[in-house]
């Protein structure tokens, strides 16, 4: 069955660190692939996505993610940690077209300490 | 602000009841998604609506109903209301909804239900 997989639904960074959250996807057909953020009382924006072309992905507020095919991985990283960058954070794959296909990863929530 | 509407954000209500959650979707935006957030089964699609019709639909019960009027607002309505049911809906809105990957979704800041 088609799936993804965030590992660790906590992660704590000091700030200034790097940043990386994990996120594996389970499926035979490369997907399409998301990462978004939730901040306290907030909705889920997005900070990128690969549907096409290049496979690192530069998104909003200095985060990346590299699509690797061959790991089935899409992690999202960031090299220095902010104390703003505090959410949760949610993996999503869509294997066909349509935001009415995402599935979205469990999320792990991501702790920014001084 | 994302643009996407959503009433009430708290509701607190009791096993049996029905509710009606209200999302109003950005300016010019024909789309409207229902999702639902809880802590056991995580982020959940459950139905679309395009233009007025239904256009897909994914894990939504039996017991839910959900519509889109012509001025493009949409209503969830929950019925027989059980404690499993307690979650944060969110509501996201997009221009078109045909699969277009550079389409952006954007979603409301949702409506936390307690069933007590």
């Amino acid at each position: 069955a088609q799936s993804v997989t965030q590992l660790g639904s906590h992660v704590s960074v000091s700030e200034g660190a790097l940043v990386l959250l994990r996120c594996n996807y389970s499926s035979s057909v490369p997907p399409y692939l998301f990462w978004y953020v939730q901040y306290p009382n907030q909705g889920l924006q997005l900070l990128l996505k690969y549907t096409t072309g290049a496979t690192l992905v530069k998104g909003i507020n200095g985060f990346e993610a590299e699509f690797k095919k061959s790991e089935t991985s899409f992690h999202l990283t960031k090299p220095s940690a902010h104390m703003s960058d505090a959410a949760e954070y949610f993996c999503a794959v869509s294997f066909s077209g349509g935001y009415n296909k995402l599935i979205f990863g469990a999320g792990t929530r991501l702790a920014v300490h001084p | 602000d994302s643009g996407v509407t959503q009433t009430p954000k708290h509701l607190i209500t009791a096993t049996g009841q029905r509710v009606t959650l209200r999302c109003s979707p950005r300016s010019g935006d024909l789309s409207v998604y229902w999702y639902q957030q809880s802590l056991d089964q995580g982020l959940q699609f459950l139905i679309q609506y395009y233009n007025g019709e239904e256009r897909a639909k994914g894990n939504i019960l039996e017991r839910f109903s959900a519509q889109q009027f012509p001025d493009l607002h949409s209503e969830l309505n929950l019925s027989s209301l059980e404690l499993g049911d307690s979650a944060l809906y969110f509501c996201a809105s997009s221009v078109g909804g045909t699969g277009d990957w550079n389409e952006k979704l954007f979603f409301g800041s949702g409506t936390q239900l307690s069933v007590l």
